[in-house]
Formats: C-alpha cells, structure tokens, sequence
C-alpha cells in the first residue's frame, strides 16, 4: 500500500541550527500539508501546498519556515534558525484531492537543545 | 469549546467491549475523519465520512454524523488491547481551507 514517507525519524538540532524536514508523499496525490504535534498537545496546521506553491498557511508557519519541493517527488520543511519551542513531532501528509482523506507519515521527531 | 473536539478525553475499558468517542465541531463542514496514533508514533487514517452521509462501516468500526449537531461518534465494536491508541477527529472546514483541524483527542486503553 503506498505510504507517505519521512525522514530522519529523529532529529536533535542546537538553537539557532537550520533544520530540513524531508517527505516523499505518494506518488499520484497532488496536494501536500506540514503538520506538528508539541508533546502532549493538539496536531497543528502548518501549511498547505499545491501546484508548486503554498495554498494556505498557519499563523505558526512565520518566516523563519519554508517549504519546497526540490524535485517531482520531494518534499522538504526548512525552519532557518531553530527554537526551543520548535520542539515537535512534524508530519508530513498528502491527498490526492483537497477534501479527500489525507495520508500522514510518520513523522519527524525534532529535539531543539 | 474549540473545532473538533473529542470527548471523552481519556476512556479505559475491558477487551470485548465497545468503545465510543464523541466529536464535536463548530463550522459547516466538508467532511470529518477520524485518525489514530498509538504513543508516539504516526497517524493513521480510519475513516472519512462526508458531510451528505450519516453512517459509515469500515470493520469494526462504525461512525455517525450529525450534521445539525455538529458531531460525529465513532464507535469501536469487540476492542482488542491493540486497539489502546488516541483517536482523534479532523474536520474539513467548508470555507476553502485546505487543512484539517484536529481535536485533541480520546485516549482509549484497553485491558485485557
């Protein structure tokens, strides 16, 4: 069954060290989405993508993060200068349509020390 | 209360038994699915249910939606201990947003 894959599983970062995210989603769906989970709290929207640019982004989405996708099948979260707060769980999910069920990987475990 | 939010926030029940969660939300919707994520890991899609549909199975798993309430249940028949996990509602908005908003959670344990 195909699956959304992200990578690295973890990651530990020094404050103010720029991070990539990386997340290949499946092959066919055309709409991509960041999202994080802070330990013990609610899974949060970051951003939304679509034919090569962002549709929608959150208030937390400031400009220290950035999205891309590098190649047809990549695509990256960069946060520029890392905080503390930063500290998160970061899913990566992609639907083939926009109000269609959306496949979440497995996340990226970010640690900011 | 806030978009989708789940209650209870946390229920314990014996293997065998069923198991409902509610969700609750505030604005007209697309569609509303239900997620699962066991401690620390991914979030894997259950079920999607539109906002034209009232009942949907998949498995052991039934869910409702109440469009005139602004809720959905989702039930869990005969639990396992495998099925110990949060379960968590996202709801598409109707206004054009492309994002799901999650509520925060039903954290279901199951005793064997």
């Amino acid at each position: 069954e195909p699956e959304v894959t992200q990578t690295p599983s973890h990651q530990v970062t020094q404050m103010g060290q720029e991070v990539i995210l990386r997340c290949v989603p499946i092959s066919n769906h055309l709409y991509f989405y960041w999202y994080r989970q802070i330990l013990g709290q609610k899974v949060e929207f970051l951003v939304s993508f679509y034919n090569n640019e962002i549709s929608e982004k959150s208030e937390i989405f400031d400009d220290q993060f950035s999205v891309e996708r590098p190649d047809g099948s990549n695509f990256t979260l960069k946060i520029r200068s890392t905080k503390l707060e930063d500290s998160a769980m970061y899913f990566c999910a992609s639907s083939d349509r926009g109000w269609t069920e959306a496949f979440f990987g497995q996340g990226t475990r970010l640690t900011v020390v | 209360s806030q978009q989708g939010e789940e209650d209870p926030q946390a229920l314990s029940i014996q293997e065998g038994e069923n198991a409902t969660m509610n969700c609750s939300y505030k604005t007209s919707i697309n569609n509303l699915q239900w997620y699962r994520q066991n401690s620390g890991r991914g979030l894997v899609h259950l079920i999607l249910i539109r906002s034209n549909e009232r009942e949907k199975h998949s498995g052991r798993l039934r869910v409702t939606l109440d469009t005139s309430k602004k809720s959905s249940s989702l039930l869990i028949t005969a639990s396992r201990a495998a099925d110990t996990a949060s379960y968590f509602c996202a709801t598409d908005m109707d206004t054009g947003r492309r994002a799901l908003t999650f509520g925060s959670g039903t954290r279901l344990q199951v005793q064997p």
